[in-house]
């Protein structure tokens, strides 16, 4: 069973700093792997989608990494800012039980601090 | 409509009454998906679509029935609501299986 991992859990950075979010999957036979934001009592808004065949995707302050083969997706963000306050959810697409799906991280919950 | 909307936003509902949360996209996507979001637990699938007409079982698809009669819209109906299914709905879609999907802003349901 696919199970997707995110650590820290939470965290919390001055602002201006660089920093690395981290997601882990157990079973490396993914189709591509999505980089989400969520801020409180809204929906997802997608960052950054990888293809399983690509190594990584920049978008702005955002740059995120896939290797496939341990299982490892990192987000970095550059220059944090007070607005990148929100919790950041990986998931992963797979084929299971005859259909596509999306498995979720627990999300990292972000805090930039002015 | 840009996007995907879903309706209502949020909503108290009486246990054993039944309930249909609306979900439009404009996107002319061919696949639409159905989760709840619950503390600790996470986003999980509920139904899914790959294609108007056609509609599958997700993770936990006991108490919600989910209909695709044309590419934009995917309903998903509880017919007897319980205080269980209390949770945030959120509908996506994608262009097919592979590629990036997009969500709601969500649904907010409580049941009492």
């Amino acid at each position: 069973k696919q199970e997707v991992t995110q650590i820290p859990a939470a965290l919390s950075v001055p602002e201006g700093e660089n920093l690395v979010l981290n997601c882990s999957f157990t079973d490396s036979a993914i189709y591509n792997l999505q980089w989400f934001r969520q801020d409180p009592g809204k929906g997802l808004t997608s960052l950054l989608l990888i293809q399983s065949s690509q190594r990584e995707q920049t978008s702005g302050r955002l740059n995120a990494s896939l290797d496939k083969s341990s299982g490892r997706s990192t987000l970095y963000i550059a220059a944090s800012q007070p607005g990148d306050s929100a919790t950041y959810l990986c998931a992963v697409r797979l084929i299971s039980g005859g259909y596509n799906k999306l498995i979720f991280g627990a999300g990292t919950r972000l805090a930039v601090h002015p | 409509i840009a996007g995907i909307t879903q309706a209502p936003t949020s909503q108290i509902l009486a246990a054993g009454r039944r309930m249909t949360l609306r979900c439009t996209q404009d996107m002319r996507h061919n696949a639409m998906y159905w989760y709840r979001q619950d503390l600790g637990l996470g986003l999980r699938l509920i139904h899914y679509s790959n294609t108007a007409g056609t509609t599958g079982k997700g993770e936990v698809p006991d108490g919600y029935s989910v209909s695709r009669a044309n590419t934009d819209d995917f309903p998903l109906t509880l017919a007897s609501a319980v205080p269980s299914q209390t949770s945030v709905y959120f509908c996506a879609s994608s262009d097919s299986g592979m590629t990036e999907a997009f969500f709601g802003q969500g649904t907010r349901l409580t049941v009492v």
